[in-house]
């Protein structure tokens, strides 16, 4: 079975400062997504970033990008330029690329909080 | 607008009913799951449909069930054998081969 952990509860960043999350999975599977998923006060769940595991290069969606190590099993999220905007639960997860159902696997969970 | 609708936002149910929990798509999407969400727990899944009239059990189905009567529809009961229903629940659906899931805004569910 797939697993997904996110050790840092909470983190907190300066405003226009930047700040990494750390996200690890356990898998025995070649060929699966990673996200990072964020869900502001609001509790809308909002896709931030993706990265498809054959792609060595690492996914970058504007300020925000990956660090994606896939023998250290290792997806860590870099928000550069924080921005008040960005204080949000901030989920890593993991989904098998096959037909057996698209399950989307979380971690824990890291609460961040951009400080002015 | 295409989109999925939770209903209620908010439910209160007393110790031992059962409540349903509506979602709806108008997306077009095969596949509907349902997740719950508590503190420092993340998401985790407890039934997902990827056609109409089948569905499989997720990580925490006890004391829940669902239906899959319509594409557009996949609604939550959860009955009074679920020990502890007081959580959030956001249900979210995906086209087959697509990896991309689009989330309802949720329904927080307290038992009182």
């Amino acid at each position: 079975a797939q697993t997904v952990t996110q050790s840092q509860p909470e983190m907190s960043v300066q405003e226009a400062e930047t700040v990494t999350l750390s996200c690890t999975y356990d898998t025995s599977e070649n060929n699966y997504y990673l996200f990072w998923y964020k869900q502001p006060p609001s509790r809308q769940m909002i896709l931030v970033i993706r990265q498809e595991a054959y792609k060595q290069q690492n996914a970058t969606e504007n300020r925000f990008s990956v660090n994606f190590q896939k023998a250290a099993k290792s997806f860590s999220l870099k928000i550069s330029d924080s921005q008040l905007g960005d204080t949000a639960m901030y989920f890593c997860a993991f989904m098998k690329r096959d037909n057996q159902g698209g399950k989307l696997i979380f971690g824990q969970g890291t609460e961040l909080s951009v400080k002015p | 607008d295409g989109g999925i609708t939770q209903s209620p936002k908010y439910l209160f149910r007393k110790e031992g009913q059962n409540v349903t929990l509506s979602c709806e798509q108008n997306l077009n999407h095969d596949a509907m799951y349902w997740y719950r969400q508590d503190p420092g727990q993340g998401l985790r899944l407890i039934y997902y449909s990827q056609i109409v009239n089948d569905f499989q059990k997720g990580d925490i189905a006890e004391g829940y069930s669902v239906s899959r009567e319509k594409k557009e529809s996949f609604p939550l009961t959860v009955t009074s054998a679920q020990k502890n229903p007081t959580a959030f629940y956001l249900c979210a659906s995906r086209n087959r081969g697509n990896y991309g899931y689009t989330f309802g805004s949720g329904t927080r569910l307290t038992v009182v």
